[in-house]
């Protein structure tokens, strides 16, 4: 498709679980950001990808938060032993490198931990 | 510690008038700022931007000012269409990286 595509849209899960988020970012774009938005929050950064350098970690809540992106394509967001606050709205964007240009957000994954 | 801030939570707006969405940011060295309307159960869209080089960027019906000295934003929709009813996030992107900074988003109600 010509946006970006996450899955799976929701996601409910036990406590102590692992999980995994994916994003299909859109084609040509070099840049994948991952946010989680929680409830009556604002948009969290968690974690950028830039081409082949080193991701910027500096917003993931926890080790228990890890994330890939294989091939400078598609991204998978680990949650281990997922924990109540992990509850949110996962959100994946891509960009291009025109500054100013915006990123393009997908749908996000409705994390739910019970 | 929250560098881009929205502080009106939401804002009602009669169909045909202005809707002003407000923005300030602490850090002097974002040089593109943004804004984004998010539906419900979607993603955030892209709306319109501006470079810190500008102080005023147009399309359409959306116009964004920019007030660097305030480092302050403003987003200004006009005539306000019940479809503009959304939450309207304000972001920023600094010269050192292209991470976007997120405020906390004001939701409009635009009444028929």
């Amino acid at each position: 498709g010509a946006g970006v595509s996450q899955s799976p849209s929701n996601k409910v899960t036990e406590k102590g679980k692992d999980v995994e988020l994916r994003c299909d970012p859109i084609s040509g774009h070099t840049a994948l950001y991952w946010y989680r938005q929680s409830l009556g929050q604002g948009l969290e950064f968690l974690i950028y990808f830039q081409g082949n350098s080193a991701p910027d970690k500096s917003g993931l809540p926890s080790d228990r938060f890890s994330a890939e992106r294989t091939g400078g394509s598609v991204s998978t967001l680990t949650i281990q032993r997922t924990q109540q606050e992990d509850s949110a709205v996962y959100l994946c964007a891509s960009s291009s490198l025109l500054r100013g240009g915006g990123a393009f957000f997908g749908q996000g994954t409705r994390l739910t931990v019970v | 510690d929250q560098q881009v801030k929205q502080n009106s939570p939401s804002l009602s707006v009669q169909e045909g008038r202005i809707s002003i969405l407000n923005c300030d940011y602490t850090n002097s060295m974002f040089d593109y700022f943004l804004w984004y309307k998010k539906y419900p159960a979607e993603g955030p869209t892209f709306l319109i931007s501006i470079s810190s080089i500008k102080d005023k960027n147009e399309d359409g019906r959306f116009t964004v000012f920019l007030n660097k000295s305030a480092k302050h934003l403003s987003l200004h929709i006009v005539p306000s269409q019940p479809g503009d009813s959304a939450v309207y996030f304000c972001a920023a992107q600094g010269n050192t990286g292209n991470q976007f900074y997120f405020g906390t988003g004001t939701s409009l109600t635009v009444i028929p």
